[in-house]
This record gives structure tokens, C-alpha cells and sequence, in this order.
């Protein structure tokens, strides 16, 4: 079955600490991407990568960083530098239209 | 510069009912335009895109939407509504080349359906 998976489920964070998000697709796309999700503001752009080795700062990228070493795969590390991680992040992946993974909740203790 | 503005945040019906969900755009280049749902902790789930051609553009689960160029409106409808269409629904844009795949968001609608 062809999809993006995204792990954990939950996510749980402490002060201070760095967190990472993972995003796996073998859709075989090359554009991938990460969205931070808020009750009421819609899904924001935080990191998109559209070749292996390259990415680009969204709208919302203070406090986060991305790499993206293989294809098929495009961790989000959340920062202690991000002061307001909880949130739904989606990750995503486009060819002809983007494909949405289920989702990770990050939660501060 | 994108922008959307969903113009209803939440939106009640009753079951058989017809719905229309409003979705307004302002773009200064050729945008491209979606509608997608989300049901309560998943992902996004596409209904529908406008790309080219016919305004009036058929989705899944009987969803259809009308691209307006003059008014900048891409309105979702449905005839008659159930139960399980209870969630939330979001309308994107993007541009075109490169930026296909940048998506810029509404705020959501959430639309719920009572028996």
C-alpha cells in the first residue's frame, strides 16, 4: 500500500528539549512537506523540500529544522527555540496533488 | 502574496439538507484550488481541485465546487448532507511551476450534520 506514515501518534515534550517528528512516504514524490495545524488558523507551511539534499523555510520556520538525506524520508526536529510547539504537524507529499499524512500531536509536560 | 478566507467557522444542518461551505481567494497570479476534509485527529483527506477547465469541478462523497474567477470564490456544495459528513473542511490555493505544491489554508469550517 503506497502512503506517507508519520510516528509517533503522540508526542510528548520537555522544557528545553529537542523532539523529532518523522515522515516516510513511498509514493515515490520528491516534494515533501511539513504543516503545524492550530484550532482556528488552518495549517501553516513550516519546511518543504522538493529535491533530496534541498529545503526551504516556510512561513512559520523559527524554531524548527528539517533534513531530508534520502527521498523518501523528511524528519522535523522541534527546537527548544519553538516556545509554542503544541500543535497537530502534518507532513505532506505532492506530485500531481498532495497527499497527507495521518498526523503527530505534540504535547509540552 | 496567497490568501483564503473561509467565510463560515462553523456551519450547522440538519441531515438531507443541502449545504454550501464559502471559500474566497485573493491572488495576484493563476492559482490553483482545493478542498479538503479532515475528520476529528487525521489527516487531510482531498475532495476536490480546480485546475483548468469546467468551473464547476465534481468531488468525492457527492461534494462539488464552483470556481468563480470574477468574485475570486470557490464555494463547496452538497445537495443533501448525512450524518458522516460531520467534520471539518479547508480550502487551499496554490500557485503554479515551483509553488504547486506550497498550499495556502483557509481557517477551516467545521460543519456539522444533526440528525
Amino acid at each position: 500500500d503506497g502512503g506517507i506514515t508519520q510516528s509517533p501518534k503522540y508526542l510528548f515534550r520537555k522544557e528545553g528539549q529537542n523532539v523529532t517528528l518523522s515522515c516516510e512516504q513511498n509514493l515515490n514524490h520528491d516534494a515533501m512537506y511539513w504543516y503545524r495545524q492550530d484550532p482556528g488558523q488552518g495549517l501553516r507551511l513550516i519546511y518543504y523540500s522538493q529535491i533530496v539534499n534541498d529545503f526551504q523555510k516556510g512561513d512559520i520556520a523559527e524554531g524548527y529544522s528539517v533534513s531530508r538525506e534520502k527521498k523518501e524520508s523528511f524528519p522535523l526536529t522541534v527546537t527548544s527555540a519553538q516556545k509554542n510547539p503544541t500543535a497537530f504537524y502534518l507532513c505532506a507529499s505532492v506530485r500531481e496533488t498532495q497527499y497527507f499524512g495521518p498526523g503527530t500531536r505534540l504535547l509540552v509536560l | 502574496a496567497q490568501s483564503v478566507t473561509q467565510l463560515d467557522s462553523q456551519v450547522p444542518v440538519f441531515e438531507e439538507a443541502p449545504v454550501e461551505l464559502r471559500c474566497n481567494y485573493s491572488s495576484s497570479v493563476s492559482v490553483y484550488l482545493f478542498w479538503y476534509v479532515q475528520y476529528p485527529n487525521q489527516g487531510l483527506q482531498l475532495l476536490l481541485k480546480y485546475l483548468s477547465g469546467s468551473t464547476l469541478v465534481k468531488g468525492i462523497n457527492g461534494f462539488e465546487a464552483e470556481f468563480n474567477k470574477s468574485q475570486t470564490s470557490f464555494h463547496l456544495r452538497k445537495p443533501s448532507v448525512h450524518i458522516s459528513d460531520t467534520a471539518e473542511y479547508f480550502c487551499a490555493v496554490s500557485g503554479g511551476g515551483t509553488s504547486y505544491g506550497k498550499l495556502t489554508f483557509g481557517q477551516g469550517t467545521i460543519l456539522t450534520v444533526h440528525p
